[in-house]
């Protein structure tokens, strides 16, 4: 079955602190992977996607991520947190065939940053 | 701008009520989309849509109807809203590179 695993329900980093927030998933064959954010009471907003290429992919807002196929995993990372990074994020992954297929989405990572 | 138009942000209604969620994106694209989020169960599907008059029941469809007579808008109806259809209801379209773009949710409380 296709499926996503954040495994990490919340973290807490300091401000400046690296983080790494982690997406397993489950399917077929190789997926589009996303990451999105999601800002108390507003709706997700996209950081990045894989499609196909090289393997480390650059976002909005400084994130990072690296599809590992070996592992079936496709982590975020960021090398300095600011305050304004505290939110949930959620993995998701999609169909390379898109017509009529929707994302299947992770239960989701809330980060808190403390200062 | 891409853009993903939820017509109400917040809406309380009382058990039994028929309820219409509105979405309208403005980018022409074919599939929508509509999620129910919940604490601790991330963003589960309802129903998409991958064309006019066109669905697709999607995780959890029951006690939601939806509608897609224009391109551009695709509705969400709960018939008989009931308690535990209280949620966070968040309606997507998907661009023809694949991503989705969401719009700001509707957040209902059903009494």
């Amino acid at each position: 079955a296709q499926s996503v695993t954040q495994p990490d329900i919340h973290i807490t980093v300091s401000e400046g602190a690296s983080l790494e927030l982690r997406c397993n998933y489950s399917y077929g064959a190789t997926p589009y992977l996303f990451w999105y954010v999601q800002s108390p009471g507003q709706g997700l907003q996209l950081l990045l996607k894989y499609f196909s290429g090289d393997t480390l992919v650059q976002g909005i807002k400084g994130f990072e991520a690296e599809f590992k196929r070996s592992q079936s995993s496709f982590n975020l990372r960021k090398p300095s947190v600011h305050w304004s990074d505290a939110a949930e994020y959620f993995c998701a992954v999609g169909s390379p065939n898109q017509a009529g297929t929707a994302l299947i989405f992770g239960k989701g990572t809330t980060l808190s940053v403390s200062s | 701008d891409v853009k993903v138009t939820q017509s109400s942000r917040y809406l309380v209604k009382r058990t039994g009520e028929k309820v219409f969620l509105e979405c309208v994106q403005d980018m022409d694209h074919e599939n929508m989309f509509w999620y129910r989020q919940d604490p601790g169960l991330g963003l589960r599907l309802i129903y998409f849509s991958y064309d006019v008059k066109m669905k697709e029941k999607g995780d959890i469809p029951e006690g939601y109807s939806v509608s897609r007579e224009k391109k551009e808008r695709f509705s969400l109806i709960l018939e008989s809203a009931s308690t535990n259809q209280t949620s966070m209801y968040l309606c997507a379209s998907r661009a023809y590179t694949g991503e989705l773009f969401f719009g700001e949710g509707s957040r209902l409380t059903v009494l």
